[in-house]
């Protein structure tokens, strides 16, 4: 069984368009994030949910908008793509905020915007 | 503002030896650290976590270190083999505050036959 799954694995894209990428635990876990891997292999948190709420937002274009239908759910929906865009979307999914939780993480989805 | 940096960028040993990947961040204040191996096209998985508390955990041919006054971190592999070929990401946890990671640019490591 997949625990964080992703979809779509791969999307190639023009710049200006609007995209979405879906993210989905069957761990029961109550918070979810998305990371973003730069060229340059940094892997930086976008935002964090706890139970479908906002907790975490780095700094992020607002051209990106989450949503968390539910907890086991957390999309992610990019406007006007930018070619700076271009990175690996990974998601991940903790049980809570406690010290001792590791995060697990997707497989990750490849956006290249031309 | 927390910053973790991996030394080497990359290595590439003959299989069999034993290898040492460093990790150092720049604030002391953390929850744990966490090592993490990453294979091409592949998501993350998580090694080791060591709690702030601890000095050390072990797992198998792994044992990573952790020193928090220092704000250094190795990842021991020993007997290495091809299927250790990865890049291995070390990430932090800050103190306070919600659960989020700090990561290294990661050591990519190839162990050739």
């Amino acid at each position: 069984d997949t625990a964080v799954s992703q979809t779509p694995k791969y999307l190639v894209t023009q710049m200006g368009n609007d995209k979405s990428i879906k993210c989905e635990q069957n761990l029961g876990h109550d918070t979810m994030y998305w990371y973003k891997q730069d060229s340059k292999k940094f892997l930086k948190i976008m935002f964090s949910y706890n139970n479908k709420e906002l907790i975490i937002n780095e700094t992020v274009p607002n051209r990106f908008s989450p949503k968390s239908p539910d907890k086991a759910h957390l999309n992610l929906h990019i406007n006007s793509l930018e070619l700076g865009d271009s990175a690996v979307y990974f998601c991940a999914s903790s049980q809570a905020q406690g010290r001792r939780e590791t995060q697990y993480f997707g497989p990750g989805t490849r956006l290249l915007v031309l | 503002k927390q910053e973790v940096t991996q030394i080497p960028a990359a290595l590439s040993v003959p299989e069999g030896e034993n290898l040492v990947l460093n990790c150092s961040f720049t604030d002391s204040a953390i929850y744990n650290l966490q090592w993490f191996r990453q294979d091409p096209g592949k998501g993350l998985t998580s090694l080791l976590l060591i709690q702030s508390s601890q000095r050390e955990q072990t797992s198998g041919r792994l044992n990573a270190s952790l020193d928090k006054s220092s704000g250094r971190s190795t990842l021991y592999i020993a007997a290495s083999q091809p299927g250790d070929s990865a890049t291995y990401l070390c990430a932090v946890r800050p103190s306070g505050g919600y659960n989020k990671l700090i990561f290294g640019a990661g050591t990519r490591l190839a162990v050739h036959p």
